[in-house]
């Protein structure tokens, strides 16, 4: 079965750091670029980073551009978001998902149920 | 503010059909890239519905299908049923990002 399971959620203080993982399975993990995609309590959806599959080519939303950086190990099957500068409007559920690229542009088909980061003080 | 314009929410009763809209700009949609779906029922994480404006992925049923027309794409889904309460989403590529609607919440009368 096809899988993604986050961890790493948490409350921080506002200028905090986090490190979130997502564990993947039941595919082969290097030949797919993945995405963190975050939904604030109440609100929709919004990209937030992606990579391709060998680590070679990442992007960020303008929002988190220079605080987190994303990052994989494909011996591991892992994918992660080093998040630092934290805001109370990083408060989110974190989604990663299985990124698929083509000619005419991405869409994820495979997500994980997400964990919860809260930015607090 | 949303790269993608969407409804907030739609209705209909069951059986009907109803059409959720995404509007987007010549940096986008109209920029020839395609536009994907999501369905998010409640709770849950978002599953994806249509990719690549009109194809079904395996298991979703033919009730549902999208177009896309110059630089706006839609969602239709016929013969409403009471499980397809829940938010839906259209997403796009811009500008090297990739972007969300705001979402359309379908209530099932």
């Amino acid at each position: 079965e096809v899988q993604l399971v986050e961890s790493g959620g948490g409350v921080v203080r506002p200028g905090g750091s986090l490190r979130l993982s997502c564990a993947a399975s039941g595919f082969t993990f290097d030949d797919y670029g993945m995405s963190w995609v975050r939904q604030a309590p109440g609100k929709g959806l919004e990209w937030v980073s992606g990579i391709n599959w060998n680590g070679g080519s990442t992007g960020y939303a303008d929002s988190v551009k220079g605080r987190f950086t994303i990052s994989r190990d494909n011996a591991k099957n892992s994918l992660y978001l080093q998040m630092n500068s934290l805001r109370a409007e990083d408060t989110a559920l974190y989604h990663c998902a299985r990124d698929l690229w083509y000619s005419r542009g991405y869409y994820m088909d495979v997500w994980g149920k997400g964990t919860t980061v809260t930015v607090s003080s | 503010q949303s790269v993608l314009t969407q409804p907030p929410s739609v209705s209909g009763a069951p059986g009907q059909r109803v059409t959720i809209s995404c509007t987007g700009s010549s940096s986008n949609i109209g920029a020839g890239y395609d536009v994907h779906w999501y369905q998010q029922l409640p709770g849950t994480a978002p599953k994806l519905l249509i990719y690549g404006n009109s194809n079904r992925p395996s298991g979703v049923p033919d009730r549902f299908s999208g177009s896309k027309s110059g630089t706006s794409a839609s969602l239709a889904i016929t013969g409403l049923q009471a499980e397809d309460e829940a938010d839906y989403y259209c997403q796009s590529y811009d500008s090297s990002l990739r972007v969300f609607g705001g979402g359309t919440k379908l209530t099932v009368l």
